[in-house]
C-alpha cells in the first residue's frame, strides 16, 4: 500500500466549476499537508500548506485536512482554464524533512 | 526570494554517457538540498538528501554510485547521472530546505532523455 494515495483522473470540468481535489494517507504521523500545481514539463509550485487539521483558505483555493480520516482536500472554486494542471498533494512528519507525494491528478478546465 | 534554478532544464545524451545536473539557490543559503525524480505519470520519488556538512543519504533501492550527489556549498548541488541508461530518463527536480523555515523551495526541474 502507498502511503499517499490520489486519484490520477484526468478529471475534466466546466469553466466556472467547483473541483475537489483529494488524497488519502496510512501515516498519522503526517503532520504537515501540501497541495502544488504542475504545468506540463515544469516544475511543481506551492499552492497551500497546511499544518494539522483545519481549513485553509486563500483566494479562490480552500485545503482541507481531516486527521481522524486521514483525508485531505483542495477545493478551486470559479475554476478557469489556467488552472489546467496536475495537482500534487505531498505530505510529511514533524521534524521530518521528506516530502511524500501522492501520484497526482491531472485536472482539465474547459471553457 | 527563495529562487531555486537548475541547469540544464532539458538534456538529450546517448546511452553509457554521464550527466551533470545542476541545482542552485540564488538567493538563500540552502542547509539541505533534496534530489527527487519523477517517470511519466507517477509521483515524485525521492532520491536522496544532502544536509550541509555531511554525505549525502540515499533512498533504498537507488544506487549511490550511478547518482553522485555533491553538495558543494549551501548554494549548489550536482547530481550525476553516471552511465546513463534509458531507463533513467525521467524529470529530475530538487528541493531545498532553508534555514528556519517549514517550507521547502522547488527547482524548476529537468527533463532527462537517454537514447
Amino acid at each position: 500500500q502507498k502511503e499517499v494515495e490520489q486519484d490520477p483522473g484526468p478529471l475534466s470540468v466546466p469553466e466556472g466549476a467547483i473541483v475537489s481535489l483529494n488524497c488519502t494517507y496510512s501515516n498519522s504521523a503526517f503532520q504537515y499537508f501540501m497541495w502544488y500545481r504542475q504545468y506540463s514539463r515544469k516544475g511543481p509550485e506551492l499552492l497551500m500548506y497546511t499544518y494539522s487539521s483545519g481549513n485553509k483558505e486563500d483566494g479562490r483555493f480552500t485545503a482541507q485536512v481531516d486527521k481522524s480520516s486521514k483525508y485531505i482536500s483542495l477545493f478551486i472554486r470559479d475554476s478557469q482554464p489556467s488552472d489546467s494542471a496536475t495537482y500534487l498533494c505531498a505530505m510529511r512528519r514533524s521534524g521530518a524533512q521528506k516530502l511524500v507525494f501522492g501520484q497526482g491528478t491531472r485536472l482539465t478546465i474547459n471553457p | 526570494g527563495a529562487v531555486v534554478s537548475q541547469h540544464p532544464s532539458w538534456v538529450i545524451c546517448k546511452s553509457g554517457t554521464s550527466v551533470k545536473i545542476e541545482c542552485r539557490s540564488l538567493d538563500f543559503q540552502a542547509t539541505t538540498m533534496f534530489w527527487y525524480r519523477q517517470f511519466p505519470k507517477q509521483s515524485l520519488m525521492l532520491m536522496a538528501t544532502s544536509n550541509e556538512g555531511s554525505k549525502a543519504t540515499y533512498e533504498q533501492g537507488v544506487e549511490k554510485d550511478k547518482f553522485l550527489i555533491n553538495h558543494a556549498s549551501l548554494t549548489l548541488s550536482t547530481l550525476t547521472v553516471t552511465s546513463a541508461h534509458p531507463e533513467d530518463s525521467s524529470f529530475y527536480i530538487c528541493i531545498l530546505q532553508r534555514r528556519g523555515y517549514n517550507e521547502q523551495f522547488f527547482g524548476p526541474g529537468t527533463r532527462l532523455t537517454v537514447l
